[in-house]
Order: structure tokens, then sequence, then C-alpha cells
């Protein structure tokens, strides 16, 4: 039962360009979310999260959107890094999705 | 930076043996988390743990796992009876403002059973 869905397991994109990463939930009940990020051999880090009572949260380069109707939210990274190659999760309560590779090509 | 260290970064132990994984959590941190990730699959909750007691758990912690705070700043992850399939990566974690909020990996602990 994936109560939080990530559906495209990698992503690649050239340095300087949008990254898009989207995550889908099926439980009505969450009501805040969260990304991390993570490299290998290290523990998630936390980057940016949302409540469900706004539908648009930012922190520099990076914007989470939240469409509460669709059950959809969007991490949006502007301009991509080549550091910020990592593995990306979206997560509700304690359910992580399965994660994003995200490849910044320099 | 305060940050959530666990020790050991790589336990291998023989099935059927106790093994103990430690974290300390980032000090003024008031929620405390166990997940793991088994190799090439996603990150699982196991127990959240607040005021010195569990708060809320998944399927996966079954009368093998125990969790405990011994002595105000660690906290550790005690499996009874390792199994094969418990193999995987330990993250411990910690948080300051409610449970479901940002939480502050450690990274991790590699648990190996043979």
């Amino acid at each position: 039962d994936q109560q939080v869905k990530q559906n495209s397991p990698s992503l690649s994109v050239q340095e300087g360009r949008i990254s898009i990463l989207n995550c889908d939930y099926t439980n009505s009940m969450f009501d805040y979310f969260l990304w991390y990020k993570k490299y290998p051999a290290e523990g998630p880090t936390f980057l940016i999260s949302i409540s469900s009572i706004k539908d648009k949260n930012e922190d520099g380069r990076f914007t989470v959107f939240l469409n509460k109707s669709a059950k959809h939210l969007s991490l949006h990274i502007v301009p991509s890094q080549p550091g910020d190659s990592a593995v990306y999760f979206c997560a509700a309560r304690f359910v992580f999705g399965p994660g994003t590779r995200l490849s910044v090509l320099p | 930076e305060p940050e959530v260290t666990q020790t050991p970064s790589h336990q291998v132990t023989q099935m059927g043996q106790e093994v103990i994984l430690r974290c300390v959590p980032i000090s003024n941190h008031l929620y405390f988390y166990w997940y793991r990730q088994i190799l090439g699959q996603k990150v699982e909750f196991l127990v959240s743990f607040y005021n010195n007691e569990i708060s809320e758990k998944s399927e996966i912690f079954d009368d093998q796992f125990s969790v405990e705070r011994p002595d105000g700043s660690n906290f550790t992850l005690k499996i009874r009876s390792t199994k094969l399939e418990d193999s995987a990566m330990y993250f411990c974690a910690s948080g300051t403002v409610s449970a479901y909020n940002e939480q502050f990996f450690g990274p991790g602990t590699r648990l190996t059973v043979l």
C-alpha cells in the first residue's frame, strides 16, 4: 500500500535548468509534507516542507507546490546545480516515497 | 552545527544474535525516531519516541525490536534475535517541533546479518 508515490525513479537535467520532482499521495489525512535529499552513505537531509494550508513554499532555489485536490506535490529546483545530484524523497508523517534520483549534468 | 550521531557505522552479526544500535540525538530535541532502508528499497519507519515512551510504531516494529533512552542522551534500538532480513541501513532521527515535522537524520548504521 503505497501512500506516498514518486513515479519517476530517475531524472536528468542540465546544469542551470529547472528540475521538477513529483510526488503523489493517497491519504487525505496527510497535512504536512516534507522533501529530503540523500547522498550515498549519508542519512536523509531535510530540504523543505509545506503545510496543507498553503499551496506554495519557497526557500532559495527550492520551491514546493501543493495541489490538495489532486493530492500532488512537486519540488522545483532552479537553477539546478551539479551538487544537487542526489536521491530526493517526498514524505508525509512517517511515510517516505521511494525516491527520485536526480542527476544534474554539467 | 549540532548533528545526530550513530554508532557503530557498520555492524556484522550472526543470525539469532542480539544487536544494539546506538544514537545520540541533537541535545534539545524531544522527538526520536528509527527508520531502516533495505538495500534498493525505500526508507521505512520503525518507531517514534517521545516523553520516554513509544508514540507510534509500524508493523515492522514487532516484539523483536525495542527502544530505550537509557541516560537522557543516548537512544538505542535493540533487535533481540536477528534474522537475515534485518540486514539494512538503520537511521536514527530526532526533531524538535512535533512528531510529523522535519527530522534530522544520523548517518546510519549498516547492519549485516550472516
